[in-house]
């Protein structure tokens, strides 16, 4: 079975820009978790979403957003970047239900310059 | 509220034991640990549930004391291959589904 897959790897942007970062999910996974991850705050939960419907979210400004697609792909959207967006945004797969473990993708390390 | 590791950091040699502890000052209902080694992904490595239930590793334990809200991660007859972050992420129960909240993380250096 594929892991979880998102691109790109790498990102670099300036202030004010917006980007979109993709994952998918390992088959058969319903639910897709955002997490950023960096040095000083660790990772900390973006939002998750489970059947195109978004079931939880954290405590980010609404520039972070996302959507999730028929086929359970993610998408996560950062609008008008900030040099602290800077981070590793890493996207976990589970089958949806509650207490699973997560599988995550080897992230997406953006750089805002 | 971020839950607390401790130690920060440990440096082990092949074959010797360690503890990674995870408090909460929140009640916890779950406890998941991941480990995570340099540019690479979290990997799964346990889940404690409140009420007892463990799902995780063969080879690795860990403790979960409901009372204390606190959790600990056993890792004995350490190899190269344990070196890496741990990190513990509780879960608030209900509909948390994929929300954890990571603690900092332990940094685990094994050597030979």
């Amino acid at each position: 079975k594929a892991g979880v897959t998102q691109t790109p790897r790498y990102l670099i942007k300036t202030r004010g820009q917006q980007v979109t970062l993709s994952c998918s999910p390992i088959s058969g996974h319903r639910s897709v978790s955002w997490y950023q991850q960096t040095p000083g705050q660790g990772l900390q939960f973006l939002f998750e979403y489970f059947s195109e419907t978004q079931r939880n979210k954290g405590n980010f400004p609404g520039r972070f957003s996302g959507r999730q697609f028929s086929n359970s792909r993610s998408e996560m959207n950062v609008s008008t970047l900030e040099l602290g967006d800077s981070a590793l945004y890493l996207c976990a797969s589970s089958p949806g239900q509650i207490n699973e473990k997560l599988f995550f993708g080897s992230g997406t390390q953006l750089s805002v310059l | 509220q971020q839950p607390v590791q401790s130690p920060q950091a440990v440096i082990l040699r092949e074959g010797e034991d360690a503890v990674i502890n995870c408090s909460s000052s929140k009640a916890l209902y779950s406890v998941h640990w991941y480990r995570q080694k340099h540019g690479e992904a979290p990997v799964f490595l346990m889940i404690l549930l409140k009420g007892g239930e463990q799902k995780g590793h063969e080879k690795i334990s860990a403790s979960f004391n409901e009372k204390k809200q606190q959790s600990s991660l056993y890792l004995t007859a350490s190899q190269l291959s344990y070196s890496g972050t741990y990190f513990c992420g509780t879960g608030a129960g209900g509909t948390s589904y994929g929300k954890l909240t990571f603690g900092q993380g332990t940094i685990l250096t094994v050597h030979p």
